[in-house]
C-alpha cells in the first residue's frame, strides 16, 4: 500500500519566519502535487513536480522533488497569514492508475 | 471561483439511504476526479472518469458508484448510507488523462443520521 506521510501534522508560526512541510513516501510517484485548502473550500493546486530533483519557485514559496521521486519538500519564506491553511501533498503513480493523499499540514501563521 | 459545480452543498439522510452527488465540470475539461474527505481518514480519491470513461479507481467502496454523461457532467451514487459515510465530497476536473492541473469544486457536506 502506498502511503504518503507529511510532518508536521500542524505549525503555528508567528508571521515572518520561514518554513519547511515534508511529504515523504516509500513509493516512486510519476508526479507530485502539492495543494492549499482552507475551511469549506476545496483545495487548490499550488505546483505539481515531475522531474526528479526538480525545484519549483512559486513567490515566497519553493516546492522540491526528491531526486528518487520519493519525496518532496514546500518551504514558505517570511509567512504571511494569507497563508494559513491546510497544505496537502498528492502522489500519482500512473502505472497503477492512482492518486495519494498525504494527510495534510495544517498552518497557522500568527500576526 | 474554481470553475467546477457541485450540488447540493449540503445534504442530511438517513442511514440506509441513497443520494446522488452532481458535479460539473470546467468546460472543457475531460477528466473528473471524485474525492471523500473525512477528519479521520484525510483526502480520499474515489474514482476518476476521463471522457465517459471510467480511467482509475481508489478506496471506493461498492456501495459507491459514479458515471460520466455525454455531456462531461457526473455523478456520484451513494447507497445504504452508513453513518461513515458523512464526508466532505470534492469533484475536481483537469483537462488531461492524467497529472497536470486539476481544480476542485467546493464540496457536497454529506451528513448521515
Amino acid at each position: 500500500t502506498q502511503l504518503l506521510e507529511q510532518s508536521p501534522q500542524f505549525l503555528s508560526i508567528q508571521e515572518g519566519e520561514n518554513l519547511t512541510v515534508y511529504c515523504n513516501s516509500s513509493s516512486v510517484f510519476s508526479s507530485l502535487q502539492w495543494y492549499r485548502q482552507e475551511p469549506g473550500e476545496g483545495p487548490v493546486l499550488l505546483v505539481t513536480v515531475v522531474t526528479g530533483g526538480e525545484v519549483k519557485k512559486l513567490k515566497r514559496l519553493t516546492f522540491q522533488f526528491g531526486d528518487a521521486r520519493k519525496d518532496s519538500s514546500l518551504h514558505i519564506t517570511a509567512a504571511q497569514p494569507g497563508d494559513t491553511g491546510l497544505y496537502l501533498c498528492a502522489g500519482e503513480n500512473s502505472s497503477a492508475s492512482k492518486i495519494i493523499f498525504g494527510s495534510g499540514t495544517r498552518l497557522s501563521i500568527r500576526p | 471561483d474554481s470553475g467546477v459545480t457541485q450540488t447540493p452543498k449540503h445534504l442530511i439522510t438517513a442511514t440506509g439511504q441513497r443520494v446522488t452527488l452532481r458535479c460539473s465540470p470546467r468546460s472543457g475539461d475531460l477528466s473528473v476526479y471524485w474525492y471523500q474527505q473525512s477528519l479521520d481518514q484525510g483526502l480520499q480519491f474515489l474514482i476518476q472518469y476521463y471522457n465517459g470513461e471510467e480511467r482509475a479507481k481508489g478506496n471506493i467502496l461498492e456501495r459507491f458508484s459514479a458515471q460520466q454523461f455525454p455531456d462531461l457532467h457526473s455523478e456520484l451514487n451513494l447507497s445504504s448510507l452508513e453513518l461513515g459515510d458523512s464526508a466532505l465530497y470534492f469533484c475536481a476536473s483537469s483537462p488531461h488523462e492524467e497529472g497536470g492541473k486539476a481544480f476542485f469544486g467546493q464540496g457536497t457536506r454529506l451528513t448521515v443520521v
